[in-house]
């Protein structure tokens, strides 16, 4: 079983629409929680940490359910630049704090 | 902003040679890390250092080394290139550990290595 997975998508979405990825992670004792975002042939660049208590950024919400082993991404109001691969990350801060990446979410919006 | 450098954008290399790729951060972060990427696989961690001379292996560290002499430097070796390692190779460096904020991840561009 892998320890982060994800939905492979594709997402296909249109401007303005809100759209919501999840994220289930296999480790309980699982510490801290990520969202990245990856354009196509580019690096994954951080889009937002997720807190206990949920957090917000904008257009951007991210939610943490640890009794379910879950995180979640929700984006509001679409834009075409949002069309990227999300990828969950989690880190369990023990056996020298590996990260574990799952495979990422593609959306696609369009016009 | 933190900038992690990676010395090649594309590498293509044969069966074989021997491979070092480079990596640089400019913000004095105590972790560094080396991931492959390959499609429907995700990121997979190969070594990673949380101090100079220091080296742990990740999940797929077989036919690979490391070396930080410096802390600024993270370099990674294909001690013998195969085909298999056709991937794309990411180094990415942390604060530290222990918070959120110490732990997000700065990823270099990345080298597409081609192994033929």
């Amino acid at each position: 079983r892998k320890e982060v997975e994800q939905d492979p998508g594709p997402f296909n979405v249109p401007e303005g629409a809100t759209v919501a990825f999840n994220c289930t992670y296999s480790n309980s004792a699982s510490q801290s929680f990520f969202w990245y975002r990856q354009d196509c042939r580019k690096e994954p660049k951080l889009l937002m940490s997720v807190y206990s208590s949920g957090n917000e950024d904008g257009r951007f919400t991210a939610q943490l359910n640890r009794a379910s082993q879950y995180i979640s991404l929700l984006i509001r109001d679409s834009k075409l630049s949002d069309s990227a691969t999300y990828l969950c990350v989690v880190n369990t801060r023990d056996n020298f704090n590996k990260f574990y990446f799952g495979s990422g979410t593609k959306l696609n919006v369009k016009p | 902003d933190v900038k992690v450098t990676q010395s090649s954008r594309y590498l293509v290399k044969r069966t074989g040679e021997k491979v070092f790729l480079e990596c640089v951060q400019d913000m004095d972060h105590e972790n560094m890390f080396w991931y492959r990427q390959d499609p429907g696989l995700g990121l997979r961690l190969i070594y990673f250092s949380y101090d100079v001379k220091m080296k742990e292996k990740g999940d797929i560290p077989e036919g690979y080394s490391v070396s930080r002499e410096k802390k600024e430097r993270f370099s990674l070796i294909l001690e013998s290139a195969s085909t298999n390692q056709t991937s794309m190779y990411l180094c990415a460096s942390s604060l530290g550990f222990g918070t959120a904020a110490n732990e997000k991840l700065f990823f270099g561009s990345g080298t597409q290595l081609s192994v033929l």
